[in-house]
């Protein structure tokens, strides 16, 4: 199975809003309410962001939010930060039992 | 503080087998569901394998085809993914993860396969 879609890349300035992408199909993202987000920064590892589409974990800041509409998943940063910049990945439960991840996206700050 | 702890990396030659290790603490571990994990250099994630609570429940990604075995032991608070028949594009950082979704990750054990 192919990884969820995601952009490459996005970038936004200091305080600005972000969104990013995360397409799948009706056999993952569309079919079940479990997509979660996670971020990384170089060298760590990855940071649990958001689960069961728009909830955050405790301790997780607000300016981090997320939505689902059909196949596709949506992760917004608002009023962003230079801690931001990191690379984040979508990731969704499959119709198979299985796990699949996005395949990344590299969030510059300018 | 939940911690995860990785061990057993390195590098093997192709073909060849290693056994990872991941110990567990700061939380009940046969209450919770487990994950591997692994991100080859420069590349995104990739989810290995699921275990259940008891380790009746086992599902593997596809791609791995029968090489790699999941394993716990809970009496140890342990983890296990034993990889057999390795090929160059195992070469990766192994994470394991807490439940699904996975909400705490370990530090990762780099596994190099090269002759």
């Amino acid at each position: 199975q192919s990884a969820l879609t995601q952009p490459a890349s996005v970038s936004g300035s200091p305080g600005q809003s972000i969104t990013i992408s995360c397409t799948g199909t009706n056999s993952d993202i569309g079919g079940f309410s479990y997509v979660s987000w996670y971020q990384q920064h170089p060298g760590k590892a990855p940071k649990f962001i958001i689960y069961d589409v728009s909830n955050r974990p405790s301790g997780v800041s607000n300016r981090f939010s997320a939505s689902k509409s059909g196949n596709t998943a949506s992760l917004t940063i608002s009023g962003l930060q230079a801690e931001d910049e990191a690379d984040y990945y979508c990731s969704s439960y499959t119709s198979s039992n299985t796990l699949i991840f996005g395949g990344g996206t590299k969030l510059t700050v300018l | 503080e939940v911690q995860l702890v990785e061990s057993g990396g390195g590098l093997v030659q192709p073909g060849g087998s290693l056994r990872l290790s991941c110990a567990a603490s700061g939380f009940i571990f046969s209450s919770y569901e487990m994950n591997w994990v692994r991100q080859a250099p420069g590349k995104g994630l990739e989810w290995v394998s699921y275990i259940s609570t008891s380790g009746s429940t086992i599902y593997y990604a596809d791609s791995l085809k029968g090489r790699f075995t999941i394993s716990r032991d809970n009496a140890k608070n342990s983890l296990y993914l034993q990889m057999n028949s390795l090929r160059v594009e195992d070469t990766a950082v192994y994470y394991c993860g807490r439940d699904v979704p996975t909400d705490y990750w370990g530090q990762g054990t780099l596994v190099t396969v090269s002759s």
